[in-house]
């Protein structure tokens, strides 16, 4: 199983909405709802801020908002902020007790 | 709040065996309802889900390490432990111990992670 593809890096100026893509197959992403995303700041442990593919855990932000279409998902963080500023991995369930992750996006706020 | 602390040695010849120790504070890993991890991150790359355990019940690995990986727990220490052996320097990696919960399908607590490093 290859890991799920997200793009190396994006970038927004603060107060702006930015969309971090998934890309995963029929064996993962698009065959299950149990895409998460987590925040990792560098020298701290990451962070989960969505799970069951568009659930926000107890504390998250609602700037924080995720989707799904076909074998892509995506995270959007709207009114961005500086300590948003961080590397951001997607993770999906691909059956048989498998979990992938994603490359990792690197999120620069201007 | 649950914790959890990656700890082992960071500098490793090639053939050695890895051993990793997690040491989870503020829970048990015994109560039941979670998948205790073991996931990595290679210099510069995305993570690689390692493998996980559910306490008293199976473990399960990632294909591509299944025939050197090794998930243990130990419910009277709180700790759960990872084993790879025969290290190469593509195992050069920081490795994080993480708990997934069963309800969530997510990891809800990391580690900070410790770099483990495979050189000669």
């Amino acid at each position: 199983q290859s890991a799920l593809t997200q793009p190396r890096s994006v970038s927004g100026s603060p107060g702006q909405s930015v969309t971090i893509s998934c890309a995963g197959t029929s064996r993962d992403v698009g065959g299950y709802n149990y895409v998460s995303w987590y925040q990792h700041h560098p020298g701290k442990a990451p962070k989960l801020i969505i799970y069951d593919t568009t659930k926000r855990p107890s504390g998250v932000p609602d700037r924080f908002s995720a989707s799904k279409s076909g074998d892509t998902a995506s995270l959007t963080i709207s009114g961005l902020q500086a300590e948003d500023e961080a590397e951001y991995f997607c993770c999906s369930y691909a059956g048989s007790y498998l979990v992938l992750f994603g490359g990792g996006t690197q999120l620069t706020v201007l | 709040q649950v914790q959890l602390q990656e700890s082992g040695p960071g500098l490793l010849k090639p053939s050695q065996t890895l051993s990793l120790t997690c040491t989870v504070s503020g829970g048990s890993i015994n109560s039941g309802g979670y998948y205790w991890s073991w996931i990595r991150q290679h210099p510069g790359k995305g993570l690689e889900w390692i493998g996980y355990t559910y306490y008293g019940g199976n473990t399960y690995y990632n294909p591509s390490l299944k025939s050197r990986v090794f998930i243990s727990a130990d419910a009277s220490k709180n700790q759960f432990s990872l084993e790879l052996n025969s290290v190469t320097a593509a195992d050069t990696a920081i490795y994080y111990c993480a708990r997934e919960t069963v309800l969530m399908g997510a990891s809800d607590s990391w580690g900070r992670g410790t770099l483990v490093t495979v050189s000669s």
